[in-house]
């Protein structure tokens, strides 16, 4: 019954290698989102989509392209891995703003992905 | 830019003792939310509090909201062991896009 889950928990990978990520939520909620967080716990968001449409796309590379099959699936494919990718990445979502909720957003348990 | 600054960067404490963490950010806000974070957990939503209310409490946590300032705290009262963890205040201008500080690392001690 988990609500917002994220597969693989750790990638350990060599450089110039392309990666997925996986996240999926059974909340019902119409936006997710992918964040990064660094070595030192910064957290940043990259990309939100709401029902299947991009909607927040911050700076990041080209090579970070986010995915949605349908509303409750967000994942996140990673060409030609940098060492600076080193990172753990999070899934969230939250239910549509538009019907009057608030952006309170549910978290997956992290991926820690380690590029060698 | 990052949009919050949190202070202290870390607390440690002893089991029974309050625990007061801040969060400032620069920009108009229309909500402002704290989140914990166990280690190597993901973000847990502990508190909303909107731009128009100054004070909110839920169970053993106090947040305030000082618009004018442009800055928040958490209270933690009576802390326990299982509080530690690291807290984050996260701002949103009224779209989807929170903006999380720095975080505070939390420890409490038997």
């Amino acid at each position: 019954d988990t609500a917002v889950s994220q597969t693989p928990k750790y990638l350990v990978t060599q450089m110039g290698n392309d990666k997925s990520i996986k996240c999926e939520q059974n909340l019902g909620h119409d936006t997710m989102y992918w964040y990064k967080q660094d070595s030192k716990k910064f957290l940043k968001i990259m990309f939100s989509y709401n029902n299947k449409e991009l909607i927040i796309n911050e700076t990041v590379p080209n090579r970070f392209s986010p995915k949605s099959p349908d509303k409750a699936h967000l994942n996140l494919h990673i060409n030609s891995l940098e060492l600076g990718d080193s990172a753990v990445y999070f899934c969230a979502s939250s239910s549509d703003l538009s019907r009057g909720a608030y952006n309170e957003q549910f978290f997956g348990p992290g991926t820690r992905l380690t590029v060698l | 830019s990052q949009q919050g600054e949190e202070d202290p960067q870390a607390l440690s404490i002893q089991e029974g003792e309050n625990a007061t963490m801040n969060c400032s950010y620069k920009t108009s806000i229309n909500n402002l939310q704290w989140y914990r974070q166990n280690s190597g957990r993901g973000l847990v939503h502990l508190i909303l509090i909107r731009s128009n209310e100054r004070e909110k409490h839920s169970g053993r946590l106090r947040v305030t909201l000082d618009t004018s300032k442009k800055s928040s705290s958490l209270l933690i009262t009576a802390s326990r062991a299982a509080d530690t963890a690291s807290y984050f205040c996260a701002t949103t201008g009224g779209g989807n896009k929170l903006t999380f500080g720095t975080g505070t690392q939390l420890k409490v001690e038997l």
